[in-house]
C-alpha cells in the first residue's frame, strides 16, 4: 500500500535559518505529491504540490522537487520566519481508486526570533 | 475560494452517546472525506464519499458511519462514542478525478473529547 515517511520533529530553528523537512514515499504508479501546513488552531492548507517527476512546487518561499529516483519530496525554505511556525504534512494522492490522501505523521516547526 | 465548514470547533460528549459531526462545502464538489488526526500518526482516512448516497470505508472505519444525503453535506456519526475516539476530526472536499489531480480543501477541524 501507499505510505509517506517524514522526519520527526519538532524542528527548532532561529529566524532566517535554512529549513529542510525530509519526506519519502512508497506508492504504486505515479502519485501526485503535496505539502500541507497547519497553523495553530486551524485546519490544513495546501502549501504546494507536484504532479509528475522533476516538477518543482513552490509557494511563499517554500520549494519541493518531485524526485522519482529517490522517491522523495523534501520541503525547503531559504530563510524561515517566526510566522512559519506550524505543523507540516507531506502527502500523496494516487491516480487510481479512491484518490484520498495518504499523509505522513507531520513535522512541527518552531522558529525562534 | 472553496469553503469547507465544520459545524463545531470543540465538542465534549460522554461515553456511549451517539455523536454527529457535520461538514458542508460550497463548491459543488463530488468527493468528500473524513479524517482523524492524532499526534505522531498524521491524518488517517475514516470514510469518503464520491457522490450523494455513495460512501466507502477508509482505513479506520470501525466505530463510525457516515451520511451523504445532499451533495454539499457529509456527516460523520459515532454510533456509540468511546474514549479512544477522542481526537481532532477533519473534513475535506475535492473536485472529481476528471478535473485533474486537484488538491483537497480542508475545514478547520472539530476537536472532540469523549469523557
Amino acid at each position: 500500500g501507499n505510505s509517506v515517511t517524514q522526519m520527526e520533529g519538532p524542528v527548532t530553528l532561529s529566524e532566517e535559518a535554512f529549513l529542510t523537512i525530509n519526506c519519502t514515499y512508497t506508492a504504486t504508479g505515479y502519485p501526485s505529491l503535496f505539502w500541507y501546513v497547519q497553523y495553530p488552531g486551524e485546519g490544513l492548507q495546501l502549501l504546494l504540490k507536484a504532479t509528475k517527476a522533476d516538477d518543482k512546487g513552490s509557494n511563499k518561499g517554500f520549494e519541493a522537487t518531485y524526485r522519482k529516483e529517490t522517491t522523495s519530496f523534501h520541503l525547503e525554505k531559504g530563510s524561515v520566519q517566526v510566522s512559519d511556525s506550524a505543523v507540516y504534512f507531506c502527502a500523496l494522492s494516487d491516480r487510481t481508486g479512491r484518490r484520498a490522501l495518504t499523509f505522513g505523521s507531520g513535522t512541527r516547526l518552531q522558529v525562534q526570533p | 475560494d472553496v469553503k469547507v465548514t465544520q459545524s463545531s470547533r470543540y465538542l465534549v460528549k460522554r461515553t456511549g452517546e451517539k455523536v454527529f459531526l457535520e461538514c458542508v462545502q460550497d463548491m459543488d464538489h463530488e468527493n468528500m472525506f473524513w479524517y482523524r488526526q492524532d499526534p505522531g500518526l498524521g491524518l488517517r482516512l475514516i470514510y469518503f464519499s464520491y457522490d450523494v448516497k455513495m460512501k466507502e470505508k477508509g482505513d479506520i472505519p470501525e466505530g463510525y458511519s457516515v451520511s451523504r444525503e445532499k451533495k454539499e453535506r457529509f456527516s460523520l456519526i459515532l454510533e456509540s462514542a468511546s474514549t479512544n475516539q477522542t481526537s481532532m476530526y477533519l473534513c475535506a472536499s475535492r473536485p472529481p478525478a476528471g478535473q485533474g489531480d486537484q488538491p483537497q480543501h480542508f475545514g478547520d477541524g472539530t476537536r472532540l473529547s469523549i469523557l
